[in-house]
């Protein structure tokens, strides 16, 4: 059982470049979530989604877009990619347990 | 809004000591609260939640409404406790927003 796969595991962008941060899951879990770790700062979420095609803001939102066409994959998208989005992105599921499954993380920088 | 506050980014304890981290919450509800674990080079992963009250790896927490306090226990603390610590709250009632706190990373002295 993969639980919850996020790829890739390391990116370097340049100033203004855009990505898509992938995860997929499969434990058909309704509920997903992206979040950012900066150091010290713990974790803050970005967006969330309860379903197939509904996604919903989180604490830190601005620069970030997000889609959920299936119940497996939650992609998050970076445009304009700027230095302060330096951090270590973060995806998570959970089912009706309550309980969250993590990916292991994507270190992103941004120079 | 929901806020958790882990307010020790920090600590320290001896080996064989007693640990106690700690966590309040701020929320109008009856919210479902955890606390995840972090090692080094893993990724996190659920040690407690409130409702299903057991001790997993010795630790134990005790959620107190009347504080919205959910501090994190151990009596004796190992080695391999080392790692980063959250609390996490899950407010319920149709609402799936789950909120972090910033974290302690607990160093556990040989």
């Amino acid at each position: 059982n993969a639980g919850v796969t996020q790829t890739p595991k390391f990116r370097i962008l340049k100033i203004g470049q855009s990505m898509t941060l992938q995860c997929t899951q499969d434990m058909n879990h309704n509920y997903m979530y992206w979040y950012r770790q900066d150091p010290g700062m713990g974790l803050k979420l970005i967006y969330y989604s309860v379903g197939a095609g509904i996604t919903d803001k989180g604490e830190v939102p601005n620069g970030y877009n997000v889609s959920r066409s299936t119940t497996e994959d939650f992609p998050l998208r970076l445009e304009l990619a700027a230095p302060s989005q330096t951090s270590v992105y973060f995806c998570a599921s959970i089912g009706s347990g309550g309980e969250a499954f993590f990916g292991q993380g994507t270190r992103l920088t941004v120079v | 809004a929901q806020r958790v506050t882990q307010p020790e980014k920090l600590l320290s304890v001896f080996k064989g000591a007693p640990v106690e981290l700690k966590c309040n919450y701020s929320y109008s509800g009856s919210p479902e609260l955890f606390w995840y674990v972090q090692y080094s080079r893993q990724r996190l992963q659920l040690l407690l939640r409130h409702i299903s009250r057991e001790s997993i790896k010795g630790f134990t927490a005790d959620l107190n409404k009347g504080e919205t306090s959910f501090h994190l226990k151990k009596p004796f603390a190992q080695e391999e406790d080392s790692a980063m610590y959250y609390c996490a709250l899950l407010p319920g009632a149709g609402s799936y927003q789950l909120t972090f706190g910033k974290g302690t990373k607990l160093s556990v002295i040989p």
